[in-house]
């Protein structure tokens, strides 16, 4: 069975920084762009980042961009998204997406995980 | 930055219903849009993509039309497990966006 699962969030202060990880399994990791999208309470979703399937190429959020870096380990089947200096905006649930082989598009998400920036 | 908007922002519907949402892309996307489903305090699921391709076990029901700026997603024959947000979503270019998202509920 296809699947992805969150971990790593928690409450972090201001300024602090917090590392999500992204475990897939089900399919062959390494074939497949892989995204975050996160949702802030009571919000819509809001695309944060996306990773080519070699980490190649990686794209983020003009509001996360030189904050947050995306990386991936396909030796690990895994996903991480290292956030620094973060902001009580950037509070959230932070789903993992696995995007189509050919349609860079999420077709698989997880369930998300929250991070809660508050002092 | 393409923008989407979404109409309506709400409806109810009863069981049974077809209903039908409206997105709109601020520029040409050809048909590069996506529809995901959210259920309250679940994770989102995706319903279409291609604009009109249903992803693998989506049930027939949902069917997406449209291309260039203006899209569409039907609903056919609403039942209690269909009511919850609908967001469409662009992949034309980066940044991604998504639309503000379309409740559905129970009227």
């Amino acid at each position: 069975e296809v699947s992805v699962v969150e971990s790593g969030g928690g409450l972090v202060q201001p300024g602090g920084s917090l590392r999500l990880s992204c475990a897939a399994s089900g399919f062959t990791f390494g074939n497949h762009w892989m995204s975050w999208v996160r949702q802030a309470p009571g919000k819509g979703l809001e695309w944060v980042a996306t990773i080519k399937q070699d980490g190649s190429e990686k794209y983020y959020l003009a509001s996360v961009r030189g904050r947050f870096t995306v990386s991936r380990d396909n030796a690990k089947n895994s996903l991480f998204l290292q956030m620094n200096s973060l902001r009580a905006e950037d509070t959230a649930v932070y789903y993992c997406a696995r995007d189509g082989r050919i349609i860079p598009t999420p077709n698989c998400w997880g369930q998300g995980t929250l991070v809660t920036v508050s002092s | 930055e393409i923008q989407l908007t979404q109409s309506p922002s709400s409806l109810s519907a009863s069981v049974g219903d077809r209903v039908s949402i409206t997105c709109r892309a601020s520029q040409d996307i050809g048909n590069q849009l996506a529809w995901i489903q959210q259920k309250p305090g679940k994770a989102p699921k995706s319903l279409i993509y291609s604009a009109s391709t249903l992803q693998i076990g989506v049930p027939s029901k949902f069917s997406g039309s449209g291309s260039g700026t203006d899209f569409t997603l039907t609903i056919n024959s609403l039942q209690p497990e269909d009511f919850a947000t609908y967001y469409c979503q662009q992949y034309n270019g980066y940044p991604r966006t998504f639309g503000p998202g379309t409740r559905v509920d129970i009227k």
